[in-house]
């Protein structure tokens, strides 16, 4: 069973709708990141978070760490806003990344 | 200020043969982390060093596969009599300093294709 579990795996939506992509993960961590990665394959890092709410733009992201769960929000989604984003957890027992496999997220003009 | 440079950024290789992928960090970073990503499959870690160390290799196959970042020049990926198997997008990044709260860049990546 992989460390961190995201959902949806696939996303399509319509450009404008506010879209949520969760993830659970099952180990220790001290910090949560999240990733966009576009279809040319180049990762941009979005947000890093140990604890309550980040805002950048049109995203947010939440952590809730009792619940070891975290969501990504897009509003107001547009095009450009398709990618693959991947959830990635900092372990508290050493010096590694776990990654989620990715939402791949479609949105149609 | 430059980003994270991988190269090659494709790469093809036959069965039996050396691949060498390279990663410089962004200026003034002296921390580096290699990651796979298999097809279909999500960023797995392989190792983090810092300038002529290796302080995690947790995530490396026990066999051909090594890594170094020396004291000058790019942080180096080796692996040795490739296989199929090996046929996967390796990227890297790079952070300041050690700590889970320094964000990572990470370059764009390099594919390499096993015949």
């Amino acid at each position: 069973k992989n460390e961190v579990e995201q959902s949806p795996q696939n996303l399509t939506a319509q450009e404008g709708e506010f879209i949520t992509i969760n993830c659970s993960y099952s180990v220790g961590i001290s910090a949560l990141h999240w990733l966009q990665q576009h279809p040319g394959g180049g990762i941009v890092s979005l947000f890093m978070l140990s604890s309550g709410k980040k805002k950048h733009g049109r995203l947010i992201a939440t952590i809730n760490i009792q619940e070891k769960h975290s969501s990504l929000h897009i509003t107001a989604s547009h095009p450009r806003d398709s990618a693959v984003y991947i959830c990635a957890v900092w372990g508290n027992t050493g010096n590694q990344f776990y990654f989620g496999t990715g939402t791949s997220l479609t949105v149609i003009p | 200020n430059a980003g994270v440079m991988q190269n090659p950024r494709h790469l093809v290789r036959r069965r039996g043969q050396e691949a060498r992928l390279r990663c410089s960090p962004m200026k003034g970073h002296s921390h580096v982390y290699w990651y796979r990503q298999l097809p279909e499959e999500g960023l797995k870690f392989m190792v983090y060093l810092q300038k002529e160390n290796i302080i995690d290799e947790s995530g490396m196959p026990k066999e051909r596969f090594s890594a170094e970042f020396p004291k000058e020049g790019p942080s180096i990926l080796r692996i040795q009599q490739v296989v199929r198997g090996d046929s996967a997008a390796y990227f890297c990044a790079s952070s300041p300093r050690q700590g889970v709260y320094n964000e990572q860049f990470f370059g764009p990546g390099t594919r390499l294709t096993v015949l």
